[in-house]
């Protein structure tokens, strides 16, 4: 079983709607938990970062976190075209210094 | 501040050639990272860093060197280049352990 995994792709959403982004992990003692944009040609930039169980919100997103379960989640409210990017789910190793990352999932908002 | 730098942008190797990718960050993060991606593909992590002098191996090594002889340099060395080792090399850093990484922008690399 991979350490992170992510919805397959791609997901295609119309504007101005919800883009819903899911990530699952294996290690139940991970802590920290990361979501990276990567634009086509470019390097991975932060997004969020969730540590506690529930939402956390900046602007148009908001990341979700269920430890039980083992899940996080983006949303994206109100897409834009600028939001059309590659999403890389990132969890730490406990008691290690690397993250996980998952495969991402592209996303393409149609105007 | 710059942030994590990477030179050069792109370069194309013969089969055999060595080259070192340079990485520098201004941040003063302990912590520093290789990782290459192929193309539709995600991260893997080469090589790491945990401070002046620490390395270690990630999960694809194979062909590839580092050092940390400062806070600021992970200099990463390929020797004998092959064509699997075409990719996109990003370096990362970052404060300390479950703390954010950054990026560099990246070192497109062409071996043919």
């Amino acid at each position: 079983q991979k350490e992170v995994e992510q919805n397959s792709g791609p997901l295609s959403v119309p504007e101005g709607a919800i883009a819903s982004l899911n990530c699952t992990y294996s290690d139940r003692g991970s802590q920290s938990f990361f979501w990276y944009r990567q634009y086509s040609g470019k390097s991975p930039e932060l997004i969020m970062f969730i540590y506690s169980n529930g939402d956390k919100e900046d602007g148009r997103f908001t990341a979700q976190l269920n430890k039980a379960s083992q899940y996080v989640s983006l949303l994206i409210r109100d897409s834009q075209p600028s939001d059309s990017a590659t999403y890389l789910c990132a969890v730490n190793i406990p008691n290690d210094y690397k993250l996980s990352f998952g495969a991402g999932t592209t996303v393409t908002v149609r105007a | 501040n710059a942030g994590v730098t990477q030179t050069p942008k792109f370069r194309i190797l013969k089969i055999g050639q060595s080259m070192t990718l340079q990485c520098t960050q201004d941040m003063n993060h302990n912590y520093m990272y290789w990782y290459r991606q192929d193309p539709g593909m995600g991260l893997k992590l080469i090589y790491y860093s945990v401070g002046a002098g620490i390395t270690d191996k990630g999960e694809v090594p194979n062909g590839y060197n580092v050092s940390r002889s400062t806070t600021e340099d992970f200099p990463l060395r390929l020797e004998l280049a092959a064509p699997s080792q075409t990719s996109v090399y990003f370096c990362a850093s970052c404060r300390g352990n479950q703390e954010t990484q950054y990026f560099g922008p990246g070192t497109r690399l062409l071996v043919l």
